[in-house]
């Protein structure tokens, strides 16, 4: 069971917009620890979203953007675009687990 | 270019070792913390080891706290994970990844190595 929820998918139309949600708890991302985001295309390694809760970094398109307030956290996609469809991961770190970084259960976008 | 590349991978039996290494490039290598991350077939994403710059702290999963062991060779540009005691929900994709500013986020991925634990 992973410590960040999130929905196990999404999806929308090409131009649409879709947010995903991540929560978690007092121990996580409500202890004001930040949130960070990856995209992950099937068969390739993890791609650095969002860092910071809404920060990206250089070359990450800017239809790409995060916020968190209190236990949650949030990444939205607008302008949906086919390359846009992979698995989607937060991650925030966790004191009650000794050292950890915890990531979310996954997200897949998918663009119909 | 930063550049992170895995190997050691493999088929192994329950209860064997292994050892993984990655070997970095296109940075300083020692001014950075490194982590293990790894996923399981069709699973998410799971923390595995983390080493700071100079391995003055060194944090494991509870789930392979004891068995794997994380160290580095700052001279050369390595990290490594020793896996002893391997089980069979070992077994996936570990990748290497550096974190930017230790306990934050993983901002380069290395393309991992398949660890399979399997008789």
């Amino acid at each position: 069971q992973s410590v960040l929820t999130q929905p196990p998918s999404v999806s929308g139309a090409p131009g649409q917009r879709v947010t995903i949600s991540c929560t978690g708890s007092s121990s996580n991302i409500g202890a004001g620890y930040d949130v960070h985001w990856y995209q992950q295309v099937p068969g390739t390694a993890p791609k650095l979203l969002i860092h910071s809760n809404k920060n990206r970094p250089s070359g990450v398109p800017d239809r790409f953007s995060g916020s968190k307030s209190g236990s949650s956290a949030s990444l939205a996609i607008t302008g949906l675009q086919a390359e846009d469809e992979a698995e989607y991961y937060c991650q925030s770190f966790d004191s009650s687990l000794s050292g950890s970084r915890v990531f979310g259960s996954g997200t897949q976008v998918t663009v119909l | 270019e930063v550049l992170l590349l895995e190997s050691g991978g493999g088929l192994v039996k329950p209860g064997r070792s292994l050892r993984l290494s990655c070997a970095a490039s296109g940075f300083v290598f020692s001014d950075y913390t490194m982590n293990w991350v790894r996923q399981g077939p069709g699973e998410r994403l799971e923390w595995v080891a983390s080493i700071s710059s100079m391995s003055r702290y060194i944090s494991y999963a509870d789930s392979v706290r004891g068995r794997f062991s994380i160290s580095r060779d700052n001279a050369r540009n390595s990290l490594y994970l020793q896996m002893n005691s391997l089980r069979a929900e070992d077994t996936g994709t570990y990748y290497c990844a550096r974190d930017p500013l230790s306990a934050s986020w993983l901002d380069h991925w290395g393309r991992g190595t398949l660890v399979t634990v399997s008789s």
